[in-house]
Formats: C-alpha cells, structure tokens, sequence
C-alpha cells in the first residue's frame, strides 16, 4: 500500500483556496487518490477521488501531476465550516479487500 | 444523497458485556466494512465482508469481534466480552467496487464506552 504524506496542518482565512498536497511516491498503476474530510465525532465523508489529471465536483478540484507521485486537494473559498481533518489515501480497494489506511491527515483551521 | 446509518449513536457497557452495533450499508452496495477510531488516533480498518464471508481482517479483529448480515438490509458487528480497551468510535462502511467505483462511504459511527 501507498505511503502518503501531508501537512499535519494549516491555517486559513474565509474566503480564501486552500490547497492541500500530498506525497506518494510509491504509488502503484492501478491506485487512485481519494480524499475525506472528517468532522471531530464523525465519520469520514467522501470529497473527491481521480486517477490522472484535474477531477472537478461541487465541492473541491484534484489535481494530479503525470508522474502521479503527488496530489493537491483544493478548496475553492473555504469557509469556518470547513475546519476539519482532511485525509489524502492511495490505493485501489479492489486488490486491497477495502483496507484503507488512514495516515494523521491535515487539520485545517479556517478562521474568520 | 443515499447514506450509511449507524444505530446506536452511542453505548455504554461495562467491561465483559457483550455488544452489537448495527449499520444500514447503502442499498446497492454489495461490500461492507467496519473501521475504529480511538479518541485521538487514526482511523484504523477492522474488517471487510462480501457475499456472505470476510473478505480481510486486520489484527484488531480477534475471536472477540464477529461480523453478520442477519438479513438483506442489516450488518451488524459483535464484541463479545468487551474490554476498557475497546472503547472507540466505530464506523460502518460500504461500497460498490465496480470497474469505475472504488469509493467507500463511511456512516456516522457508534461510538462505544467501557467502563
């Protein structure tokens, strides 16, 4: 399974992107990058997941270099309510039986 | 947006008792896992189900734990005599593993205090 590393944190402003790398240089063909976030006393809920290039959805952009040994997570505008623990994984949970490892994640602070 | 429920938000035992904790997977999801999260530490993998059988287990799941499907909507997972140590917030978890979906969605969790 892929290491990943990340920021253990950072801080924030309203209104402004965050962007959020991660490092994985071992990362294998058939392994995609997913990101969470988590809430303290919630579970993690499902941001955004790609496997190449630039992924795009309501809440967040991903992109990938072609390398693939890195991602950045970006927040477009964050607000106070995106204050939470945001976690960069890598693999593909078919081949894996669903065994995500979680690393410490990157605990955002977004202040007003 | 279809999500995974967690019964109950919350349960204290007393050491040795026995404990389930129910989950209702996404409905068309045909894989099933349960995760811990100690206070404070990382968010650890227990185990994996599919059709009916385990699928993987970390060495967290020990004799004591046991999982089940006791009909098509329900997973439970058991701790038979519970430790001070098992105290944690515990999340269901499903997914699909299609070719194209290779997400796993994450319920509220339970979260167990022994006492």
């Amino acid at each position: 399974l892929a290491k990943t590393t990340q920021p253990i944190s950072m801080d924030s402003y309203e209104g402004q992107e965050v962007n959020i790398t991660c490092s994985h240089n071992n990362i294998a063909t058939n392994d995609y990058i997913t990101w969470y976030q988590q809430f303290p006393s919630q579970g993690p809920r499902f941001i955004i997941q790609g496997y190449k290039t630039k992924v795009t959805n309501e809440v967040a952009s991903l992109f990938i270099p072609a390398d693939r040994k890195s991602s950045t997570l970006s927040l477009p505008r964050v607000s106070l309510s995106d204050t939470a623990v945001y976690y960069c994984l890598v693999g593909d949970i078919r081949n894996q039986g669903g065994k995500l490892i979680f690393g410490q994640g990157t605990e955002l602070s977004v202040k007003p | 947006e279809p999500e995974v429920t967690q019964t109950p938000s919350h349960q204290v035992t007393q050491m040795g008792q026995e404990v389930i904790l129910r989950c209702v997977p996404i409905s068309n999801h045909l894989y099933f896992y349960w995760y811990r999260q100690i206070l404070g530490q990382k968010v650890e993998f227990l185990v994996s189900f599919y059709n009916n059988e385990i699928s993987e287990k970390s060495e967290i799941f020990d004799d004591q734990f046991s999982v089940e499907r006791p009909d098509g909507s329900n997973f439970t997972l058991k701790i038979r005599s519970t430790k001070l140590e098992d105290s944690a917030m515990y999340f269901c978890a499903s997914s699909e593993l299609t070719l194209s979906g290779n997400t796993i969605y994450f319920g509220e969790g339970s979260w167990l205090t022994v006492v």
